[in-house]
């Protein structure tokens, strides 16, 4: 049971490339984020999906879309990278447990953007 | 809209002393609170959480939290620290699926 694995770890863009984050989560959780952590700024959601083949927009969404097109799956696309996208990632997913919904995270994706 | 406040950005904390980190939140209906830490490098692991019942929870590595509504307060408490407990610490406050969080609080031990 890996939990919520991303990939890759580490990652460098020039301006203007695009690329892909995987998320994959091997829980049969129904609820998949994306979340960006800046300094400073703790995380803000950018994406999320409440079930296979849903998205939505989050907090901070420009610049980024998503696709669930697996219930395990969920990635996170820019199709042009810009510096201010320079951030590290976070993959969550969840699960309802009584009245609450628990997030497990993922170890993260450091993308630099130059 | 909900939201979270942690005042204190950065705590220095001695071996074996007791740690207090504070969190403020703003939210319409019954919070659901939760306590995260992120070691270095590392993703978010949870702590403990609260969302109804005792005010005073338990969670892993020797936490504790106490939600106080009046105060609109979920402050975390360890009363003995460890060198391992240097982290960053976030508190969240939970809408349906999905969590805000506050921009965090870094802890570092001295020995």
């Amino acid at each position: 049971n890996a939990g919520v694995t991303q990939t890759p770890k580490f990652r460098v863009l020039k301006t203007g490339q695009s690329m892909t984050l995987l998320c994959a989560q091997d829980m049969n959780h129904e609820y998949m984020y994306w979340y960006r952590q800046d300094p400073g700024m703790g995380l803000r959601l950018i994406h999320y999906s409440v079930g296979e083949g849903t998205t939505a927009k989050g907090e901070v969404p420009d610049g980024y879309n998503v696709s669930r097109l697996k219930k395990q799956n969920f990635l996170l696309g820019l199709e042009s990278a810009a510096p201010s996208q320079t951030s590290v990632y976070f993959c969550a997913s969840s699960r309802r447990v009584a009245v609450t919904y628990e997030q497990y995270f993922g170890p993260g994706t450091r993308l630099t953007v130059t | 809209a909900q939201s979270v406040t942690q005042p204190d950005i950065h705590i220095t904390v001695s071996e074996g002393a007791s740690l207090e980190l504070r969190c403020n939140y703003s939210y319409g209906a019954t919070p659901y609170l939760f306590w995260y830490v992120q070691s270095p490098g590392q993703g978010l692991q949870l702590l403990l959480k609260y969302f109804s019942g005792d005010t005073l929870v338990q969670g892993i590595k020797g936490f504790e939290a106490e939600f106080k509504r009046s105060q609109s307060s979920f402050n975390l408490r360890k009363p003995s620290v460890h060198w391992s407990d240097a982290a960053e610490y976030f508190c969240a406050v939970g809408a349906e699926y999905k969590l805000s969080f506050g921009a965090g609080t870094t802890v570092t031990v001295r020995a």
